[in-house]
């Protein structure tokens, strides 16, 4: 069965430092998403991203956080400068274009990051 | 900002038992979904909603789109030990935005 997939599955960084967090989204879907969760917490919605473009963001996804499909593969989350309270599992998710399933969302398995 | 206001926060029950959880929001959803997930994983979809009234099983799981569109529940019949986890209502808001937010979860634990 398709999935989504991420990687790595863990990060540790000092706070300051540019972290990359990279997805691999099923192969026919064109929305794709990122969200975290700090631990207990409830899931969060970053940004979605379709054709090429941010088509919204939270009031979370500020100038320090940028996305990217660097090919027809690959979705990627930045985030420039992390700081102690970016620490959390942060999820990719994609869904199919289909009328009545593009707000089906699948999600990846996660990154923890940890910025210390 | 847009909330969903998920209950009860956990829940212990006996193996066995039936389970209910819901969702409510004042905002109105066009789609409400149900996700469960376990420690360590990405959540995981259980079953999606998408008109009011509307009523979905997916094996011992029951959800229904409430007719406001306001609100959701779940149950789950005769728990089992793998039942265990963290589920999570979401929802796509009336104005379509292209995000799906999320309740605080229910955890569910399954005592012996």
């Amino acid at each position: 069965e398709p999935e989504v997939t991420q990687t790595p599955s863990h990060q540790v960084t000092q706070m300051g430092q540019e972290v990359i967090l990279r997805c691999v989204p099923i192969s026919n879907h064109l929305y794709f998403y990122w969200y975290r969760q700090i631990l207990g917490q409830k899931v969060e919605f970053l940004v979605s991203f379709y054709n090429n473009e941010i088509s919204e963001k939270s009031e979370i996804f500020d100038d320090q956080f940028s996305v990217e499909r660097p090919d027809g593969s690959n979705f990627t989350l930045k985030i420039r400068s992390t700081k102690l309270e970016d620490s959390a599992m942060y999820f990719c998710a994609s869904s199919d274009p289909d009328t009545h399933t593009n707000e089906k969302l699948f999600f990846g398995s996660g990154t923890q990051l940890s910025v210390l | 900002g847009q909330q969903l206001n998920q209950s009860p926060q956990s829940m212990f029950i006996q193996e066995g038992e039936d389970v209910s959880m819901n969702c409510t929001s004042s905002s109105i959803f066009n789609t409400w979904l149900w996700y469960k997930q376990d420690p360590g994983e990405g959540p995981v979809l259980l079953i999606a909603l998408y008109k009011a009234g509307e009523l979905t099983s997916n094996g011992r799981l029951t959800a229904q789109f409430g007719i406001t569109r306001k609100d959701s529940f779940l149950n789950i019949s005769a728990s089992i030990p793998s039942d265990v986890g963290i589920y999570f209502c979401a929802g796509q808001l009336e104005n379509r935005d292209d995000k799906i937010i999320f309740g605080k979860g229910t955890r569910l634990h399954i005592l012996p």
